[in-house]
């Protein structure tokens, strides 16, 4: 069965801080990775997915098969970064299709 | 040019009644689904379906039923309401069945108050 774990439900650093937001997870395929990012009262929205390797707004993200994780970092925190951030992963749903497994997010905050 | 759209974006009502939430994405994708967040933020996936064809049911109760007149629309009904239905339910859409390559599209959310 595929499963998401971020094991943190909140978590708060000072503006200029790193931080980094744990992503673990269980699946017995080959994974598709992805963050998502909720910022307060809008919609879900993407951020980034491991096959582009890409930096958005500063955050990267890495896929390590070997710890089955995929953290989020960013070397220096914005305000504007405070937001719910989701973990997210392809897997297997009903009749081969693939379906978005998500954690249960992690609630970041920077302060000032 | 909102890509996905929901209809209401609040909607409180009482217990028994029967409600519904209107979805409608203008990107041309084949694949849309409802989503769950619940007042711990958790997202869980209730439905898919793609080309109007129901692909993913999550074990959801038989009160919500869900309606997609055409690819571009996916209407949630939900009877019956109950108290745990209280929740923020997310549309989103996909272009196809398979994520590898894409992402969802969501939209804005549906909060639903049971009183």
């Amino acid at each position: 069965a595929q499963r998401v774990t971020q094991p943190e439900k909140l978590l708060s650093v000072f503006k200029g801080a790193p931080v980094e937001l744990k992503c673990n997870y269980s699946y017995s395929g080959s994974p598709e990775l992805f963050w998502y990012v909720q910022y307060s009262r809008q919609r879900l929205q993407l951020l980034l997915r491991h096959i582009s390797r890409e930096s958005i707004k500063g955050f990267t993200a890495d896929l390590n098969k070997g710890e089955t994780s995929f953290h989020l970092k960013k070397p220096f925190a914005q305000e504007e970064d405070s937001a719910m951030y989701y973990c997210a992963l392809t897997g297997q749903g009903a009749g081969g299709s693939e379906k978005l497994v998500f954690g249960k997010g992690t609630k970041l905050t920077v302060n000032p | 040019d909102t890509a996905v759209s929901q209809t209401p974006k609040y909607l409180v009502t009482q217990m028994g009644n029967d409600k519904s939430i209107k979805c409608e994405q203008n990107l041309g994708h084949d694949t849309m689904y409802w989503y769950k967040q619940d007042s711990k933020k958790f997202l869980k996936i209730m439905f898919s379906y793609n080309n109007k064809e129901l692909i993913i049911n999550e074990t959801v109760p038989n009160r919500f039923s869900p309606k997609s007149p055409d690819k571009a629309h996916l209407n949630l009904h939900i009877n019956s309401l109950e108290l745990g239905d209280s929740a923020v339910y997310f549309c989103a859409s996909s272009p196809s069945l398979f994520y590898r390559g894409s992402s969802l599209h969501f939209g804005n959310g549906t909060r639903l108050t049971v009183t």
